[in-house]
């Protein structure tokens, strides 16, 4: 069974510059994750999707980042415009339903100069 | 507030000793917890997860232990090997939620040999 994808891995940014990531679920996985992991921390939840739909969002800085999960499949995170501080892990994760284990795809990791 | 910790943030054994990783819950809400282990550059992969009607899980060399008069939580890998090396983070899921967990930051297994 393929597992989660992510890409890109790796990103360098400036501040004030726009980035993207994108998630692939575990085929049949209803529910999506993104998590932001900094260095020497837990993953922390940023968003959550049920199919397409935002389930918790609360944790997620509305103001420059957003994300979406067009048919319930792929999911886009976007950061814009990015700030120093947003360097961190960025995890995509999946589980079959919002009470299920959730597995995590490998990051992409993200350096903002 | 929601918090999960962990006791000790390195934990350095030799190979072939067991294993004993500490975490402290703050929400007795909580009613499923899991392990995750995460190797540098990886996502994290899941280890074993424990509900709060049980006391004890064993999987293959894992043990999970959960004391929740004290709000506290164990990993034991018996016959720790230097595949074993890497981060272990517990994770809390609050009850009646979609599924939102609250990860601790997480223990350093160092096995040497």
């Amino acid at each position: 069974e393929a597992g989660v994808a992510q890409s890109p891995r790796y990103k360098i940014i400036e501040k004030r510059q726009s980035v993207a990531f994108w998630c692939n679920p575990i085929s049949g996985h209803a529910t999506l994750y993104w998590y932001q992991q900094i260095l020497g921390q837990g993953p922390k939840l940023l968003i959550q999707f049920q199919n397409n739909g935002v389930v918790d969002d609360s944790q997620l800085p509305k103001d420059r980042f957003s994300a979406e999960r067009l048919k319930g499949v792929d999911s886009t995170l976007k950061i814009q415009p990015a700030k120093l501080e947003d360097s961190a892990v960025y995890l995509c994760a999946s589980s079959f339903g919002y009470q299920e284990t959730q597995y995590f795809g490998p990051g992409t990791r993200l350096l903002v100069l | 507030g929601e918090s999960v910790g962990l006791h000790l943030p390195t934990l350095s054994v030799q190979e072939g000793d067991n294993s004993i990783i500490n975490c402290a819950y703050s929400n007795s809400a909580s009613d499923y917890f899991i392990w995750y282990k995460q190797e540098s550059g990886k996502g994290p992969q899941f280890i074993i997860d424990i509900r709060s009607n049980m006391d004890k899980r064993q999987g293959q060399r894992v043990t999970v232990l959960l004391n929740k008069t004290v709000k506290h939580l164990s990993l034991q890998i018996a016959a720790t090997q230097p595949g074993d090396s890497a981060v272990y983070f517990c994770a809390e899921n609050l009850s009646g939620g979609y599924n939102k967990l609250i990860f601790g930051a997480g223990t350093r297994l160092a096995v040497h040999p």
